[in-house]
């Protein structure tokens, strides 16, 4: 089926161990996002991709690193997970940045202890 | 820069009666502007957008938003409330990026 997959969708780890998020989307979209939503923070975006091997850093990327290799991946990883990164990551992409809506994935809820 | 304001956290209204959602946004441009809603365990859905066209802008699920460059808002609205409406809603302006609102909970009372 055609959409926007992330994958866990839950995911417990414990502080100071690697964890990616992965997310794959079946449209060839051109941007992809990642965010995270805290509550009374709305979603800020940690970082985004125009284009395969073209990435950039959003409003939060401290502690997050992403790749971007093929069109249809964009993989989020917490080198070093701490217990601030507790929230939920939601996956995004749209063939044109301005002017058409983002499609979300259903989001990963991470925990870290 | 750009910026959206949600002005309110929590709206609560009865099933039948109106709804109204205020955002007010500020952008060096003219940007487009969006309204998302999530429901609980999911991600985001649109419900409508205005990219400089109609002011009035339809969305689905009888929800409308009007761009008020004076303003500088963009409130959703709809006539009456339904059960299923009852979900998180987000404010969104795009322009050399996008910035999203801190999100407006709509409880809907039966």
């Amino acid at each position: 089926d055609a959409g926007i997959t992330q994958s866990p969708r839950y995911k417990i780890t414990e502080t100071g161990r690697q964890v990616t998020l992965m997310c794959h989307q079946t449209w060839s979209h051109s941007y992809m996002f990642w965010y995270r939503q805290d509550l009374g923070h709305g979603l800020r975006l940690i970082y985004y991709s125009a284009a395969a091997d073209i990435t950039d850093k959003g409003e939060v990327p401290d502690g997050y690193v992403v790749s971007r290799s093929k069109t249809e991946n964009f993989p989020l990883t917490l080198e070093s997970a701490t217990r601030s990164q507790t929230s939920v990551y939601f996956c995004a992409s749209t063939p044109d940045f301005h002017n058409s809506p983002l499609h979300f994935g259903n989001g990963t809820r991470l925990t870290v202890t | 820069a750009q910026s959206v304001t949600q002005l309110d956290s929590h709206v609560s209204v009865s099933e039948g009666t109106p709804v109204l959602l205020r955002c007010n946004y500020s952008s060096s441009y003219s940007p487009s502007l969006f309204w998302y809603v999530q429901h609980p365990n999911k991600g985001l859905q649109l419900l409508l957008k205005y990219t400089s066209a109609a002011t009035l802008v339809k969305g689905i699920n009888g929800f409308e938003a009007e761009f008020k460059k004076s303003e500088t808002s963009f409130h959703l609205t709809k006539p009456s409330a339904h059960m299923s409406d009852a979900a998180e809603y987000f404010c969104v302006v795009s322009n050399n990026d996008m910035r999203f609102g801190a999100g407006t909970r709509l409880t809907v009372k039966p």
